[in-house]
Formats: structure tokens, sequence, C-alpha cells
């Protein structure tokens, strides 16, 4: 079974310039969520969808971020405009929701943003 | 506010002896705790969840204790092995609206010298 994918793995940008990240979860997988984890903290959550729905996007500086799932499969995160403070990996992750009650997030490997 | 975080930030531990990281969390209205491990370079891995109405459960090396009088929770892990030098973060998940919020821990290093 394939994994979560992401891309691109790193990415380099000058602040105030516009970055987009890319993920494709799990087949079958109704949950996706997208995480920001700065250098030696735990993943924030950033938004949650339901297939193409939002559940929780309320971490989201909606200011600058934007996420989209349009047809409930896979999902891109945009930043406009980049702040240094936005240097961080962006871990995207899919759950399954059938049936038992399923605690178990699969992560891509993220994408490492570094702001300048 | 809610809040999940950890004692120690880095543990080190001999090849082969137990490890025990431990967490301690603020929301008593969690319904599960979960362990993720994170190598290098890597997402975060699921290792283990606890129901909260359980206060020990037990896989494959790894046994978790949950003391919900203390707010405390734990991961052990048995004849500990280079392979599981990694940072761990506990989680919760509780229900947010009609659905389940995960929020993570700021996470422990494991170091295992050989």
């Amino acid at each position: 079974e394939a994994g979560v994918a992401q891309s691109p793995r790193y990415k380099i940008i000058e602040k105030r310039q516009s970055v987009a990240f890319w993920c494709n979860p799990i087949s079958g997988h109704a949950t996706l969520y997208w995480y920001q984890q700065i250098l030696g903290q735990g993943p924030k959550l950033l938004i949650q969808f339901q297939n193409n729905g939002v559940v929780d996007d309320s971490q989201l500086p909606k200011d600058r971020f934007s996420a989209e799932r349009l047809k409930g499969v896979d999902s891109t995160l945009k930043i406009q405009p980049a702040k240094l403070e936005d240097s961080a990996v962006y871990l995207c992750a899919s759950s399954s929701t059938r049936g038992r009650v399923v605690n178990e997030q699969f992560f891509g490997p993220g994408t490492r943003l570094t702001v300048l | 506010g809610e809040s999940v975080g950890l004692h120690l930030p880095t543990l080190s531990v001999q090849e082969g002896d137990n490890s025990i990281i431990n967490c301690a969390y603020s929301n008593s209205a969690s319904d599960y705790f979960i362990w993720y491990k994170q190598e290098s370079g890597k997402g975060p891995q699921f290792i283990i969840d606890i129901r909260s109405n359980m206060d020990k459960r037990q896989g494959q090396r790894v046994t978790v204790l949950l003391n919900k009088t203390v707010k405390h929770l734990s991961l052990q892990i048995a004849a500990t092995q280079p392979g599981d030098s990694a940072v761990y973060f506990c989680a919760e998940k509780g229900k947010l609206g009609g659905y389940q919020k995960v929020t993570f821990g700021t996470g422990t290093k494991l170091q295992v010298i050989p």
C-alpha cells in the first residue's frame, strides 16, 4: 500500500513570496490533515478535512494560509505571503474513518520550508 | 487551556535496557492517548494508543500506562534497540464538535547508547 505522498520535499523562498505544497493521501482515507512542525516542537494542526469539507481550521492563519481539497482526494496548502516565522516542516497526514475507532494517522515525509 | 507536555526533553538509555518516556496532560475529557515515534527526516509513526477508560495497554515491546489521577501517561520500551532512537510524542484525542481532534505534545528525544 502506498503511503502519503508530499511534494516538494524542500523549498527555500524569500519572505513575502508565495509557496504551495501538495499532498496525496492514502487511497480511501477520508480524513486529511495539514500540520506545521517547528524545529524542536510537536506537530501543530493547521487544518483538517473530512472528504472535501473543512472540519477544523481554527489554528490556520487565514490571512496568509489557505488549503483546499476540492475532490476529496489530494490537497494543496498555500502560503501567501510567507514570513520568516513560517519556516518549518509541513506535514500531511491521512486517516480512515470506516467502522471502528481509528486513532492512527499516517504521515507523509513532510516539506521542509525555509523562508529567508 | 488544554496542553500535553513531556517531563524530559532528552533521554539516554543503554542498549538492552528498558526506556520510560513520560507525558503529562491537562485535558481530562480526552478519549484517547496516543504515542508517535518520529525518526530524523521522517513524519511521525503511530506506535500505540490507549483509551481513557483503561490504565494499561501492551504492544510489541511497548507498554503504555495511563494514570488519570495525576494526569500522567508513560511509554515503556523493553530491551531498547538502536532503532528506537527517535523523538517520541504523546498526543491526546478528544471531541471537537462532531469530530475528533488530536493535539500533540512537545516530544522527548530518545538516544540509545550502543
